[in-house]
């Protein structure tokens, strides 16, 4: 199956600095997730983005799909933009009746 | 539309229990899954359901845990005789696949300690 790594594992910025977070994906996906994990556990979605670039507020996400990877952006970083960042993907050829397979995460600490 | 529910929110139980958790998705959603995700990892799926059939099972779902989805709308995950390595946040998702989307929506997840 599929196969999704992020990197960096950890990252830790000062408020206001700019970060990019990348995940790789071995074949190619159907759907990809980012999602932002808060402190009680809650998956929030960001983006759904298999291809192309989105723009939400501070965030932005670019999937390169023949490249068969992804990157999210933060600008401007503030303290609740702490928490770990998952990329997740499915794998393509598949009708949609399969799992999210997910990153290890990648865990923002922004300080203030 | 609200989103996705999942109960309890927390569980503690003695080892060799057993334990039900209850998911009801985005009213509009005909597929249902659930993921279980352990400390510093990433959530990964334990079996999903399309409508009411259960379509896949995970190689983690051993036999001491069974899923339902009667009549296609909320869905019971039970956990017999529970072990400690069962401590884990259980997460519970919903899609709905409208023009090519496969996006999922979670709930905020069942934390469950086994004592």
């Amino acid at each position: 199956g599929i196969q999704v790594e992020q990197s960096p594992p950890d990252l830790i910025l000062q408020e206001g600095a700019n970060s990019t977070l990348r995940c790789n994906f071995s074949d190619s996906v159907n759907n990809l997730q980012w999602f932002h994990q808060n402190p009680w556990g809650q998956l929030i979605n960001l983006f759904y983005i298999p291809s192309g670039t989105k723009q939400n507020g501070r965030l932005s996400a670019t999937t390169v799909a023949t490249e068969r990877y992804s990157l999210l952006y933060i600008s401007s970083s503030q303290t609740t933009d702490s928490g770990v960042y998952f990329c997740a993907a499915l794998q393509g050829g598949h009708s949609g009746n399969t799992p999210l397979v997910f990153g290890k995460g990648t865990r923002l600490s922004v300080i203030a | 539309d609200t989103g996705v529910s999942q109960d309890p929110r927390h569980k503690i139980t003695k080892r060799g229990q057993n334990v039900t958790f209850r998911c009801d998705p985005i009213s509009e959603h005909n597929r249902l899954y659930w993921y279980r995700q352990t400390l510093g990892q990433g959530p990964e799926f334990l079996t999903y359901f399309q409508n009411e059939a259960q379509l896949e099972k995970s190689r983690l779902l051993s036999d001491r845990f069974s899923a339902e989805r009667p009549k296609g709308s909320f869905s019971t995950l039970e956990i017999q005789r529970t072990e400690q390595g069962d401590s884990a946040m259980y997460l519970c998702a919903s899609s709905f696949r409208q023009a090519n989307s496969y996006e999922q929506y979670f709930g905020p997840g069942t934390r469950l300690t086994v004592t």
